[in-house]
């Protein structure tokens, strides 16, 4: 049971450069998140979708976009990397909307923005 | 401002030397406090959600513990294996989840 999965692990990008995180799940889970995780910061959410079609900004949403494919998919994409952006980046999934019930958790993707 | 603090932010503790973790919030309207676990290179690892104060739960040597202004999570005899960086979260509205920075525990054997 592979339960989230994101790829890619690592990647290094310049400055400008763009790219796209991609995340799977198998719970058919409802709702799914991104968050950035920075030393001191904790994790911080950047967008999320409540249900398959829908998406909404979190806290940190500028310099991203996300894209909600189908109920097992939710990519961030950056269009313009920033060194801002250099991170690690958690996709999470849940089973339902609302503040209660517990996230899973990917094993995080390495960006960084030279 | 919604906020959540965790203290310390490190802790070294020899095998079988208790201790606890403090997570403390001010958020309107608490709606349940969570606990994860995160190893390095990991995402975190969902342990315990509490939902009124004076609530409880436990799991091995850890024991998670909520009032009305902070949650504490006790570690009892900790094992090399707890080493870890705990977190905590809050939900702050419907539809965001507030993370503190986490403390990291090391357990010297």
């Amino acid at each position: 049971n592979a339960g989230v999965t994101q790829t890619p692990k690592f990647q290094v990008l310049k400055t400008g450069q763009s790219m796209t995180l991609q995340c799977a799940q198998d719970m058919n889970h409802n709702s799914m998140y991104w968050y950035r995780q920075d030393p001191g910061m904790g994790l911080r959410l950047i967008y999320y979708s409540a249900s398959e079609g829908t998406t909404d900004k979190g806290e940190v949403p500028n310099g991203y976009n996300v894209s909600r494919l189908n109920k097992r998919e939710f990519s961030l994409r950056l269009e313009s990397a920033a060194p801002s952006q250099t991170s690690v980046y958690f996709c999470a999934s849940k089973d339902s909307w609302g503040p209660t019930g517990e996230l899973f958790f990917g094993e995080g993707s390495r960006l960084t923005v030279l | 401002e919604d906020q959540v603090t965790q203290s310390p932010e490190a802790l070294r503790l020899q095998e079988g030397e208790s201790s606890s973790l403090n997570c403390s919030y001010t958020v309107s309207g608490l709606r349940g406090l969570f606990w994860y676990r995160q190893d390095p290179g990991k995402g975190p690892e969902f342990l315990f959600t509490l939902y009124s104060a004076g609530e409880e739960k436990e799991k091995e040597r850890l024991k998670a513990t909520l009032t009305k202004k902070e949650s504490f999570l006790h570690i009892t005899a900790p094992k090399p294996e707890d080493s870890a960086t705990y977190l905590c979260a809050v939900p702050r509205s419907y539809d965001k989840v507030i993370f503190g920075p986490g403390t990291s525990l090391s357990v010297i054997p």
